[in-house]
């Protein structure tokens, strides 16, 4: 069965800490991406990443950066966490394409930022 | 990305059929619609994508209408399980795997 986990369903963080989310998969797809969720805002998207080393911006990358140095593992780095910060966070991952058919989500990571 | 427009919020008794619509009337001709939901507390799950035929799967059809500029899914028999947000999105079927999700419909399914 297909399978993105994330390292953490709840995550509770102070002001100007370092946070890595990690998502792992097991599908070997090429294509992972990292999204927050927020109310009323849907997802956007904060970066992806095509293959081992490469990373692209999303819509929202301001405070994010991310690694990828294998292929299953993609990881989401807020560098000084800020409340605004305080979101869902969804990892998601894709076969290359094309077709591009379903993206396989994660469960999501609840990161509160104090 | 097409902006999709979906209403806010549906109800739907258990056992009968859902029609969720979606407007999409920018759609350009490269672009497919895809539907994806959301359980409470879950990541978003994939359901159907098509271009301008009718599609059906084992969890849902999708009616997309001649000019393509709205597309109607379907859950046949609808259960308390389809209780979700879900979420209609236009994109291409190349390039870069960018899903632009809005706001979604809220589907309640009712005992």
């Amino acid at each position: 069965d297909v399978k993105v986990t994330q390292s953490s369903r709840y995550l509770v963080k102070r002001t100007g800490e370092k946070v890595f989310l990690e998502c792992v998969q097991d599908m070997d797809h090429e294509n992972m991406f990292w999204y927050r969720q927020d109310p009323g805002l849907g997802l956007r998207l904060i970066y992806f990443s095509y293959d081992v080393k490469m990373k692209e911006k999303g819509d929202i990358p301001e405070g994010y950066s991310v690694s990828r140095e294998k292929k299953e593992r993609f990881s989401l780095i807020l560098e000084s966490a800020s409340t605004n910060q305080t979101s869902m966070y969804l990892c998601a991952s894709t076969q290359g394409g094309p077709p591009y058919n379903e993206q396989f989500f994660g469960p999501g990571t609840r990161l509160t930022v104090l | 990305d097409a902006k999709t427009t979906q209403p806010p919020s549906m109800d739907c008794a258990e056992g009968r059929a859902a029609n969720l619509p979606c407007n999409h009337s920018t759609i350009s001709g490269n672009e497919y619609v895809y539907w994806y939901r959301q359980i409470h507390s879950q990541g978003p799950q994939y359901i159907i994508h098509g271009l301008k035929n009718n599609e059906t799967n084992e969890m849902a059809s999708l009616i997309i209408t001649e000019d393509r500029k709205s597309s109607t899914l379907i859950l046949p028999h609808a259960t308390l399980r389809d209780t979700a947000v879900y979420y209609c999105i236009v994109r291409p079927n190349f390039g870069n795997e960018k899903l632009t999700f809005g706001t979604g419909t809220r589907l309640t399914i009712i005992p």
